[in-house]
């Protein structure tokens, strides 16, 4: 079956450490997502890739790094830097870039600061 | 990012109709889509609409203006299941999706 494979489920990140969530896809999708949602709160968009090694910051890039070295990954760093991690992430992928068809979604990595 | 508005919590009963609106900016629109989402869950795709008019898709269906800048969603026969976040989500310049911060459905007996 294909599918958006995002590991952990649940992660924990003690103070001053970076973590990396991991978003896998075997959709044969060229754009990829990396989202961030609060409670209550509707999606806001982080990082996308069109293709490989190419991507671009959304509206909350601060604090988060990505890297797009292959087509079916692209992993998502929560740095430091970024002083409220706690949240639900969401991948996602849609199958071109410059089409107009949905978007895919991983599970999701629940973050939370121990 | 765009404005994508949509209200925040409704309340419908069992068997009932509900509509859910949506309205947004329009300059660069590309499509719109509407997502459900239960509580801790990923987001599952609804319908989407590109062009004006009525998308129907068993007890759901969605309608587009482009000119108005307005979406609903509509449930029809509502289930208990239905109870969900529903996400209205609008594509722009073929490259950045921009969600709204979704609509709480409660669905009582």
């Amino acid at each position: 079956d294909g599918g958006i494979t995002q590991s952990p489920k649940y992660l924990f990140r003690k103070e001053g450490q970076n973590v990396t969530l991991s978003c896998e896809q075997n959709l044969n999708h060229d754009a990829m997502y990396w989202y961030r949602q609060d409670p209550g709160q509707g999606l806001r968009l982080i990082y996308y890739s069109q293709i490989v090694n190419d991507f671009q910051k959304g509206d909350i890039a601060e604090g988060y790094s990505v890297s797009r070295e292959k087509k079916e990954s692209f992993p998502l760093t929560v740095t430091s830097a970024q002083k409220n991690p706690t949240a639900f992430y969401l991948c996602a992928s849609t199958r071109a870039v410059y089409s107009n068809q949905p978007q895919h979604f991983g599970d999701g990595t629940r973050l939370s600061i121990l | 990012g765009q404005n994508i508005d949509q209200p925040t919590e409704m309340t419908a009963t069992e068997g009932a109709i509900v509509q859910i609106n949506c309205t947004y900016q329009t300059s660069g629109f590309n499509g719109l889509f509407w997502y459900q989402q239960h509580a801790g869950e990923a987001p599952t795709f609804l319908s989407y609409n590109v062009l004006d008019g009525l998308e129907e898709k068993g007890r759901f269906s969605s309608f587009l203006s482009r000119s108005k800048g307005y979406s609903y969603l509509l449930l029809k026969e509502l289930q208990m299941k239905d109870s969900a976040s529903y996400l209205c989500a609008v594509l722009y310049n073929f490259n950045k999706f921009y969600f709204g911060s979704g609509t709480k459905l409660n669905v009582k007996p």
